[in-house]
């Protein structure tokens, strides 16, 4: 399979705790985002990578979010003491350098309880 | 600020019927538009996009749309809607130089046998 993948698929997290996910871009794509979907509302942006360097962030990423590519491949995002709020499918999208289309994952879906 | 609104929350159609689907933007310079669908438990896919050039575009599955600039719409059409069509579809731009898509709320569509 060569596109999006995500990690897991579902997490279910007590209020206060760390959660951190996994996605793995389309190989060769160097252009990393992720996004934020809640019921009822189409996916919002966090964040976009171009190989290693963040150069977007939304002010939807709150200090407790961080979001890291260290080698320019896979991506991380990690929610640290998370809140209800939270709760919300996290969506990672990848595209080549010059496209603007966007490759969505499934999405990783989160529920704090 | 850049925005999107989709007018159609919820629409439910008869096979062979035809479909249209609004999607009106706020942004002054130059746009990518795009339709993105999610199919029941699958990941959102492209249906189609707008650049430049012929304001009619044509995706997959016998979709297209038409961007208006003067409206700043970008409505989505079918001329005869399958039970397969049954999804969410969902509008998206790309304004400026940056990377992020800004989406819509999302219409979903029931088509019934």
């Amino acid at each position: 399979d060569t596109g999006v993948s995500q990690d897991p698929r579902h997490k279910i997290t007590k209020r206060g705790q760390n959660v951190t996910f996994r996605c793995d871009p389309i190989s060769e794509h160097n252009r990393l985002y992720w996004y934020r979907q809640t019921l009822g509302q189409g996916p919002e942006f966090l964040t976009y990578f171009q190989n290693e360097a963040q150069l977007e962030k939304s002010r939807l990423l709150s200090d407790r979010f961080s979001a890291e590519r260290p080698k320019g491949s896979f991506s991380t995002l990690e929610i640290q003491r998370t809140e209800q709020g939270d709760s919300a499918m996290y969506l990672c999208a990848s595209s080549p350098s010059g496209m603007t289309e966007a490759f969505f994952g499934q999405g990783t879906r989160l529920t704090v309880v | 600020a850049q925005s999107v609104s989709q007018h159609n929350h919820h629409v439910i159609l008869s096979e062979a019927a035809s479909l249209e689907l609004g999607c009106n933007y706020s942004y002054g310079g130059t746009v990518n538009l795009f339709w993105y669908v999610q199919y029941p438990g699958q990941h959102l896919q492209l249906l189609l996009k707008y650049f430049s050039g012929d304001p009619l575009v044509k995706g997959i599955k016998g979709f297209e749309a038409e961007f208006i600039k003067s409206k700043f719409s970008f409505n989505l059409r079918k001329p005869s809607v399958q039970w397969s069509d049954t999804a969410e579809y969902f509008c998206a731009l790309k304004g400026g130089a940056t990377n992020k898509l800004i989406f819509g709320t999302g219409t979903l569509l029931a088509v019934q046998p």
